[in-house]
């Protein structure tokens, strides 16, 4: 079946300690996103990507870095920097353009204490 | 601000009763686009409309949208207890290029008792 695959799905850091989060698909899709999600909000775009080796950086990208080494793996690392870490986190594929459908993982819920 | 935003914020109803969703937007969409996001999981995708598109169906799903009133609307008809969800709006943005810009609103929490 194809699919987005984000793990783990609970993630624990203490303060201080940057942290990778998972992204895998396997849909052939060009573009990747990261979103981040809190209570009551919607989803922020923290980072996307429409092709291997290149990144743009989305609406809330501080403290935040990704790489786009291979075109089925996106992953993204929370760092030390990022301010309110604690957060729902969401990985999401689409074919271009990017006016398409997004794809979702189950997203990892990581929690900095 | 938000581009998209969904009223009402939360909605209870009773099983087998129709849901309606409503999405009003700041400026002209290339597209719009419907989510649902159960408890805990990831999103995903129901209904796009295309701006040049006023009414599309999907199953028991209607997603209508006005472009001179700048609103869009989810109609889900006879509501099951699965229908429970977060349901989002997003609206896609064209700038130029291959420059497109999706934005999510806040979501309406649908509540479906048995």
């Amino acid at each position: 079946d194809g699919g987005i695959t984000q793990s783990p799905k609970y993630l624990f850091r203490k303060e201080g300690q940057n942290v990778t989060l998972s992204c895998e698909q396997n849909l052939n899709h060009d573009a990747m996103y990261w979103y981040r999600q809190d209570p009551g909000q919607g989803l922020r775009l923290i980072y996307y990507s429409q092709i291997v080796n290149d990144f743009q950086k989305g609406d809330i990208a501080e403290g935040y870095s990704v790489s786009r080494e291979k075109k089925e793996s996106f992953p993204l690392t929370v760092t030390s920097a990022q301010k309110n870490p604690t957060a729902f986190y969401l990985c999401a594929s689409s074919l271009m353009p990017r006016n398409s459908p997004l794809h979702f993982g189950n997203g990892t819920r990581l929690t900095v204490t | 601000s938000q581009q998209g935003e969904e009223d009402p914020q939360a909605l209870s109803i009773q099983e087998g009763e129709n849901a309606t969703m409503n999405c009003s937007y700041k400026t002209s969409i290339n597209n719009l686009q419907w989510y649902r996001q159960n408890s805990g999981r990831g999103l995903v995708h129901l209904i796009l409309i295309r701006s040049n598109e006023r009414e599309k169906h999907s199953g028991r799903l209607r997603v209508t949208l006005d472009t001179s009133k700048k609103s869009s609307s989810l109609l889900i008809t006879a509501s099951r207890a699965a229908d429970t969800a977060s349901y989002f709006c997003a609206t896609v943005l064209y700038s130029g290029g291959s420059n497109y810009k999706l934005t999510f609103g806040k979501g309406t929490l649908l509540t479906v008792n048995p």
